[in-house]
């Protein structure tokens, strides 16, 4: 069974058009993370949600919008996608988002803003 | 701002030849240190938390040191082999629960 899974794993999609990706996580973990991986392959936390209340909310342009509907999912809406949003995106669960608390990476959504 | 710099960026190194690379971080308000992996075309996975200054893990071929008074990491590898070449991450916390994750060292191993 899959831990983190993530779906669509890849998405290509025009200029201006709204997506959504969805994340999903069978660990039982209390708290979910989205992180992009930047054009130089850094990895940086977007946002985070612990039993569906948000912790972080990193200075992502307000087009970024989570919505985590039970503590299993976060899904990701992007509204009026621009060429600079083509990255990818990984979502990850730890047990409790405690600091020594080992995260659980899906496979990453290749996006790509035409 | 809490900077995790890890070095090299990226190393080549022979079969059976061992290896190490460094994290560096703010040795300031240390919480804890993770190490993951992450091979191309896949997701990070888990190698090591570390918390406390002193703390050695091992896991296999691979393992950790952490001197949180100096604010160094080091990852070991023992006997490279092929299936280590990977991207090794150095994970600190900026505050209570922001991640920071460090550029990685690309390992390649060469037959």
């Amino acid at each position: 069974d899959t831990a983190v899974s993530q779906t669509p794993k890849y998405l290509v999609t025009q200029m201006g058009n709204d997506k959504s990706i969805k994340c999903e996580q069978n660990l039982g973990h209390d708290t979910m993370y989205w992180y992009k991986q930047d054009s130089k392959k850094f990895l940086k936390i977007m946002f985070s949600y612990n039993n569906k209340e948000l912790i972080i909310n990193e200075t992502v342009p307000n087009r970024f919008s989570p919505k985590s509907p039970d503590k299993a999912h976060l899904n990701l809406h992007i509204n009026s996608l621009e060429l600079g949003d083509s990255a990818v995106y990984f979502c990850a669960s730890s047990r409790s988002g405690g600091r020594a608390d080992t995260q659980y990476f899906g496979p990453g959504t290749r996006l790509t803003v035409l | 701002i809490l900077n995790v710099e890890q070095s090299p960026q990226s190393l080549h190194v022979q079969e059976g030849d061992s290896t190490n690379f460094t994290c560096s971080f703010p040795s300031s308000n240390f919480y804890a240190l993770h190490w993951y992996r992450w091979e191309t075309a896949k997701s990070p996975k888990a190698l090591f938390v570390m918390t406390l200054n002193g703390d050695e893990k091992k896991k296999g071929r691979i393992s950790a040191t952490l001197n949180t008074k100096e604010g160094y990491s080091y990852l070991y590898i023992k006997g490279s082999q092929p299936e280590d070449s990977a991207t090794y991450l150095c994970v600190g916390y900026q505050g209570a629960q922001k991640l920071v994750f460090g550029q990685g060292t690309r390992l390649t191993i060469n037959p």
